[in-house]
């Protein structure tokens, strides 16, 4: 079956604009995770779901930042008036249900979109 | 707060040669640990976890890592790499807040 899909791969845009990454998330997972990764940087958590539990948004850096997910499937990443500190790698990964548990449940990632912020 | 640290940025070595690549948590409980692998232009792969029990765990593509308590490591290791291995290796802790937090990385190259 598909995988995590994230469109789109490529975003350039100018600083101040607004921009929305799309996640589609495996069909049937019920966890969805955005993580960003900079440049010489790890992996950084931005905001969870899972299943119709309020969201985590520990991890959003600013107010900038927001995500949505539609019918417990696809997710959108909101970021407004882009900074050029925004430029990163946004990931997207989904699972069965939250790792956490005791079954582990792998966390699939997708290619993730590459947005500069001139 | 919770971090790992992968003290090699950067790791060459001979196709054929083993390898092993450092991973130092910081977390105050018993740490989930993960470490994945992401290829030029792929997503992040998972190589292998340590939740509980054995603390050599075994992974795909011939990895392997063990965790070790007393030197809050989880070092990833294989005898033998091949040219494929090649990529951006990432050691990462889960807590219990329901995320991951990632170490930098480590970019791995295979020399013929």
């Amino acid at each position: 079956g598909a995988g995590v899909s994230q469109s789109p791969s490529n975003k350039v845009t100018e600083k101040g604009k607004d921009v929305e990454l799309r996640c589609d998330p495996i069909s049937g997972h019920t966890a969805l995770y955005w993580y960003r990764q900079s440049l010489g940087q790890g992996l950084e958590f931005l905001i969870y779901f899972q299943g119709n539990s309020a969201p985590d948004k520990s991890g959003l850096p600013s107010d900038r930042f927001s995500a949505e997910r539609t019918g417990g499937s696809v997710s959108t990443l909101t970021i407004q008036r882009t900074q050029q500190e925004d430029s990163a790698v946004y990931l997207c990964a989904s699972s069965l249900r939250d790792w956490k548990w005791s079954s582990y449940n792998e966390q699939f990632f997708g290619p993730g979109t590459r947005l500069t912020v001139l | 707060a919770q971090s790992v640290t992968q003290p090699d940025i950067h790791i060459t070595v001979s196709e054929g040669a083993s390898l092993e690549l450092r991973c130092n948590y910081s977390y105050g409980a018993t740490p989930y640990l993960f470490w994945y692998v992401q290829s030029p232009g792929q997503g992040l792969q998972l190589l292998l976890k340590y939740f509980s029990g054995d603390t050599l765990v075994q992974g795909i593509k011939g990895f392997e890592a063990e965790f070790k308590r007393s030197q809050s490591s989880f070092n990833l290791r294989k005898p033998s790499v091949h040219w494929s291995d090649a990529a951006e290796y990432f050691c990462a802790v889960g807590t219990n807040n329901n995320d991951m937090r990632f170490g930098a990385g480590t970019r791995l190259t295979v020399k013929p």
